[in-house]
């Protein structure tokens, strides 16, 4: 089976730094991905992790480490319009394309 | 990375009746797939849509509740048949992009079951 764990919420002051967790238990895993899902909008890709270690990407950097089953997303100097939920999902299966998501995190960032 | 549209953006619905989502897709893909995320939820993995194959359905759905057709490599609906109230959802689909070995995602049909 699945099993993909997230903190259900989590706030930060904007300006701030917040790091969103994620373990993982699956079969035929293949890699991680973190989406971005603003209320009442479709998620938006931010990350892709196949292999171990941390990537950047401007304000945002996502971290995998396989033998853990971990991955955590990383939000550097946030700003109001980054409240949003966060979805972290695995990829498995053959082909390597199945997504199965998280829970997700709702980020509430305040002034 | 594509670019996505979805029919209807939102419907409200009788129960018992059905409800055919489009998904349209600017650019040829092999592999697309459609999820649904219950309010609150995060999203669930209904089907896969291969063109020129049966769609291949998860744990928990089945080809008569949800019947999905892939015409083309541009082109995919997604059926709710014989709705209930438990059916309202936002379904969305997504298509894979093999470039980039990511999944993007269409606007999403809101659907209310009354």
């Amino acid at each position: 089976g699945q099993n993909i764990d997230q903190p259900t919420e989590m706030t930060a002051t904007e300006g701030a730094i917040v790091q969103i967790n994620c373990t993982y238990q699956t079969s035929g895993f293949n890699g991680l991905f973190w989406y971005q899902q603003h209320a009442g909008e479709a998620p938006t890709f931010l990350s892709y992790n196949v292999l171990d270690g941390l990537e950047e990407k401007g304000r945002f950097s996502s971290f995998l480490s396989r033998s853990k089953g971990y991955s955590y997303l990383l939000l550097k100097e946030l700003q109001m319009k980054d409240s949003a939920s966060y979805l972290c999902a695995v990829t498995r299966g053959a082909a390597g394309n199945k997504l199965t998501f998280g829970g997700g995190t709702r980020v509430l960032v305040k002034p | 990375s594509a670019v996505i549209s979805q029919k209807p953006s939102r419907d409200i619905c009788q129960r018992g009746t059905s409800l055919t989502i489009q998904c349209q897709v600017d650019s040829q893909v092999t592999m697309m797939f459609w999820y649904r995320q219950q309010p609150g939820q995060s999203l669930t993995l209904i089907a896969t849509a291969n063109q020129g194959s049966e769609a291949t359905y998860e744990s928990g759905f089945v080809i008569d509740k949800f019947p999905i057709s892939r015409p083309n490599l541009t082109f995919s609906t997604l059926t709710v048949s014989n709705m209930s109230p438990e059916d309202s959802s936002i379904y969305l689909c997504s298509v894979l992009s093999w470039a980039t070995d990511t999944q993007y995602f269409g606007p999403g049909t809101r659907l209310t079951v009354l």
